[in-house]
């Protein structure tokens, strides 16, 4: 079974500032998708940034993007010039894009990210 | 585009009564869609998959009677927890998957459920 762990219940961070959230997981499979979702209080799920794990590349979305390690288990979120608005949790999610495999997300516990003005 | 709703937003029901919850793809049709328990501060935990027109698959742990899940329609899928007991209260999300090749699941904006 997969697993993600984020070791960070909380940052905080001021704003216009950068911040990393960690994340890392721990699977046999080869091939497989990462995500980086927000939470904000109204509960409601947004999708930050997705990483395939065929690509060397890391994604970037904006002032979102990654640190992609394959052989480290290893997926970071960068937030650069952070705004009040980015104030939310984060989770990390791994799927896995085996065919046949298992197409529900499995999540981390979150990062509380705290934005201070 | 891409819009997932779900319904109701909240509910509050005695113990031992059961209650629906609707999950609908509101612009797009969803092959698959997927349900979600939150505990209060804590993360997203799946509960089952389902696929239109097949039984749900059910994560390990998850009781099948308990959360009967019906995926009757590519636009519709309904969660029902029956003779719900307060440990079942909890935040409930669904989401759902265009195709089998979309690689992005849809959020709803979840469901609250508070069995007193």
């Amino acid at each position: 079974a997969q697993t993600v762990t984020q070791s960070q219940p909380e940052m905080s961070v001021q704003e216009a500032e950068t911040v990393t959230l960690s994340c890392t997981y721990d699977t046999s499979e080869s091939d497989y998708y990462l995500f980086w979702y927000k939470q904000p209080p109204s509960r409601q799920m947004i999708l930050v940034i997705r990483q395939e794990a065929y690509k060397q590349q890391n994604a970037t979305e904006n002032r979102f993007s990654v640190n992609f390690q394959k052989a480290a288990k290893s997926f970071s979120l960068k937030i650069s010039d952070s705004q009040l608005g980015d104030a939310a949790m984060y989770f990390c999610a791994y799927r896995s894009a085996i065919e046949g495999g298992a197409d529900g997300l499995t999540f981390g516990k979150g990062t509380h990210l705290i934005i201070q003005p | 585009g891409a819009v997932v709703s779900q319904h109701p937003s909240w509910v509050i029901c005695k113990s031992g009564t059961s209650v629906k919850i609707e999950c609908r793809s509101l612009d797009f049709q969803a092959t698959t869609m997927f349900w979600y328990r939150q505990f209060p501060k804590q993360s997203l935990m799946l509960m089952a998959t389902s696929n239109e027109g097949s039984k749900a698959t059910y994560e390990q742990g998850v009781e099948k009677d308990k959360f009967l899940i019906n995926h009757a329609s590519l636009t519709l899928s309904t969660l029902t927890v029956t003779s719900a007991h307060p440990e079942d209260s909890s935040f409930y999300i669904c989401s759902a998957k265009p195709g089998l090749a979309y690689n992005e699941q849809f959020f709803g904006p979840g469901t609250r459920l508070t069995v007193l």
